[in-house]
């Protein structure tokens, strides 16, 4: 079956470092969104990606879905002790229902103050 | 606007029996998704459900079933449960459109024993 993997696994750097988590999806996707997991909370949603090569912005955060849309990463500068907690990509396939996501298995990002 | 609801918060359970678990979907919302999340690992779609019926499904067994109501809330039954049933269980609402945006709940932690 379909599997969206990501890497590292973990994630350990100095307040004021940058971030970059990568996700790879074993097949061509409709889109991928990126989701924030708090220590203890809820997936709260990020950003949603659709178009080939796509490139938003937020704040600091930046994200890419790849020309393939096949793979995509999040990039955070100058990171925050607010950045703390797991970052999951979740990519759909064409086709399915909208609900079902694939997600990976998350960075998870801690910020040495 | 409220958010979307779960109940109960935690509950424990042995193997062999059954659970139902609840959600209140976020206001306006008409689709309901449920995901099962282990420990250390991303959301799993487990079904979603749209106009009280099934609208996908992940892979999980029959003995993971579901409802939703009029009200657009939801419940998400195990029957006989087993020891790798013990999970974060997540439920997700949104609208039905194509790659909508998930707004999660809290979670219900069902522990196994």
């Amino acid at each position: 079956g379909q599997q969206v993997m990501q890497i590292p696994q973990y994630q350990h750097v100095q307040e004021g470092e940058d971030f970059t988590t990568y996700c790879n999806s074993s097949t061509t996707l409709s889109n991928i969104q990126w989701y924030k997991q708090r220590p203890g909370g809820h997936p709260v949603f990020l950003i949603q990606l659709v178009k080939s090569g796509e490139v938003k912005k937020q704040k600091r955060l930046t994200f890419q879905f790849g020309e393939a849309k096949k793979n995509s990463s999040l990039h955070i500068t100058a990171t925050q002790t607010t950045d703390v907690g797991t970052y999951f990509c979740a990519g759909l396939n064409y086709g399915g229902s909208q609900g079902n996501l694939i997600f990976g298995k998350g960075t998870k990002l801690s910020v040495k103050p | 606007e409220t958010g979307v609801t779960q109940s109960p918060t935690h509950l424990i359970k042995t193997r062999g029996q059954q659970v139902t678990l609840r959600c209140s979907s976020q206001s306006g919302h008409n689709t309901v998704s449920w995901y099962q999340q282990a420990l250390g690992q991303g959301p799993q779609f487990i079904f979603q459900y749209y106009r009280e019926e099934e609208n996908g499904r992940g892979n999980f067994p029959p003995r993971f079933s579901g409802l939703q109501f009029p009200n657009y809330s939801s419940e998400l039954n195990v029957n006989a449960l087993e020891l790798d049933d013990s999970a974060l269980y997540l439920c997700a609402s949104s609208l039905i459109l194509a790659g909508a945006e998930q707004f999660f709940g809290p979670g219900t932690r069902l522990t196994v024993l």
